[in-house]
């Protein structure tokens, strides 16, 4: 159980398209769902926090419109990097969480290179 | 911002060894969790503790939840070569209603050949 699944796993772009990353919950309903960018050899680091419904809470230093976030369905939460650049090449990973639990169970990632 | 310190970064140990690492905070948390990351893929889900003194297994991984709620380790017994990743302890801070989760830095288990 708590499975969740990301897509897609890698991404390459031109500088300025926008890309779509998509992570759903397979198995339970996510109250709560987080992104989360990693540079090589680092930590995670908590970009936002979405709630079904409702506007998603940005981390300090995280620009809301660069990275649009929606929640529609408590199994579906998307992130969008608009007008993507090098410097956001990274390592985008999602997690879900169901109320309550105090766990996160992450999805496998999204490799995003922009060229 | 709050800051779990995890040690060690980095260990080098020979398949066979135990291994240990373990988490401290200044503040005291309701929750630890441990997770392993293999490298291009999320961090999965080892062990959650709850309670504070709670010791738990899941096969040769043993975690505790410090008496104190401010520390938690890790062990490994009997380490393989498919334990070589990194291990993140995390933890939710005791009054925080948003789920959210802080990490530690990791620690990256190599074995030897």
């Amino acid at each position: 159980g708590a499975v969740v699944s990301q897509h897609p796993s890698r991404v390459i772009c031109k500088s300025g398209t926008s890309v779509k990353i998509e992570c759903r919950s397979l198995d339970f309903q996510a109250t709560t769902m987080f992104w989360y960018r990693q540079f090589p050899k680092q930590s995670l680091m908590l970009m936002a926090t979405s709630n079904e419904g409702s506007k998603a809470t940005y981390e300090q230093g995280v620009e809301k419109d660069k990275f649009l976030i929606n929640h529609a369905s408590l199994t579906l939460s998307t992130l969008t990097v608009t007008s993507a650049h090098p410097e956001d090449s990274s390592f985008y990973i999602c997690s879900a969480g169901f109320d309550g639990a105090n766990i996160q169970y992450f999805g496998a990632g999204t490799r995003l290179s922009v060229l | 911002g709050q800051q779990l310190n995890q040690s060690p970064q980095s260990m080098f140990i020979q398949e066979g060894e135990d291994v240990s690492m373990n988490c401290t905070s200044s503040s005291i948390f309701n929750t630890w969790l441990w997770y392993k990351q293999d490298p291009g893929e999320g961090p999965v889900l080892l062990i959650a503790l709850y309670k504070a003194g709670e010791l738990t297994s899941n096969g040769r991984l043993t975690a505790q939840f410090g008496i104190t709620r401010k520390d938690s380790f890790l062990n490994i017994s009997a380490s393989i070569p498919s334990d070589v990743g990194i291990y993140f302890c995390a933890g939710q801070l005791v009054g925080r209603r948003d789920d959210k989760i802080i990490f530690g830095k990791g620690t990256r288990l190599h074995i030897l050949p």
